[in-house]
């Protein structure tokens, strides 16, 4: 069974709009976190790295004021996209690891379909 | 920068086929190679992952194979099924660090 959970997952809504997504992880405990962005036939490309009580860690060329991140407990992080635009309309994925010391894979969420009008 | 390559773009096999993914990378630190799964309109699913210190690791139709000294894997799916058709993803990461991404393969599989 599914143990990130991603929500919405779709959004529709007019430009100028704040939209937040939310992941969880089900059943343990996440110190990190990821933020994906994926476009239509494309591979992902990572925006942040969340971290549990402290500030996110962006990749080059995202805007940190842009997408903002939290990620105030150990089961819950989420992105918020302020002031949308046509621009930002994309498929937005988070990912967690059962551990961040260690190589455990990566688990995704189902994804959030963002369609900015 | 791409860390990790990919080949084939994409790949149409017949029912019954052996479609063959491949995977380069370059950063000899990398220690985890995962391939994920990933069907339209959903996130990626982990399929099969191996660490460098075997060859081949099979799970089911899954098999990795991983050559260390020319720093390619590869996916092979045995038997492959239509509902086998989705688009799939190798990475790499090192130290439970980020994960490096291809650049996928879409992947079609003929009745």
């Amino acid at each position: 069974g599914a143990v990130v959970s991603q929500h919405p997952s779709r959004v529709i809504c007019k430009s100028g709009t704040s939209v937040k997504i939310e992941c969880r992880s089900l059943d343990f405990q996440a110190t990190t976190m990821f933020w994906y962005r994926q476009f239509p036939k494309k591979s992902l490309m990572l925006m942040a790295t969340s971290n549990e009580g402290s500030k996110a860690t962006y990749e080059q060329g995202v805007e940190k004021d842009k997408f903002l991140i939290n990620h105030a407990s150990l089961t819950l992080s989420t992105l918020t996209v302020t002031s949308a635009h046509p621009e930002d309309s994309s498929f937005y994925i988070c990912s967690a690891s059962f551990e961040s010391s260690s190589n455990q894979p990566q688990h995704f969420g189902d994804g959030t379909r963002l369609s900015i009008l | 920068q791409q860390q990790v390559k990919q080949s084939p773009q994409s790949l149409i096999v017949q029912k019954g086929g052996i479609p063959i993914i491949n995977c380069a990378y370059e950063n000899t630190a990398f220690d985890y190679f995962p391939w994920y799964q990933q069907f339209p309109g959903k996130g990626p699913a982990l399929l099969i992952a191996i660490r460098p210190d075997v060859s081949e690791k099979k799970e089911g139709r899954f098999t990795i194979s991983f050559n260390k000294s020319a720093k390619q894997f590869s996916l092979h799916i045995m038997d492959s099924q239509p509902g086998d058709s989705a688009t799939y993803f190798c990475a790499a990461s090192m130290a439970g660090n980020q994960f490096y991404f291809g650049t996928g393969t879409s992947l079609t599989v003929i009745p």
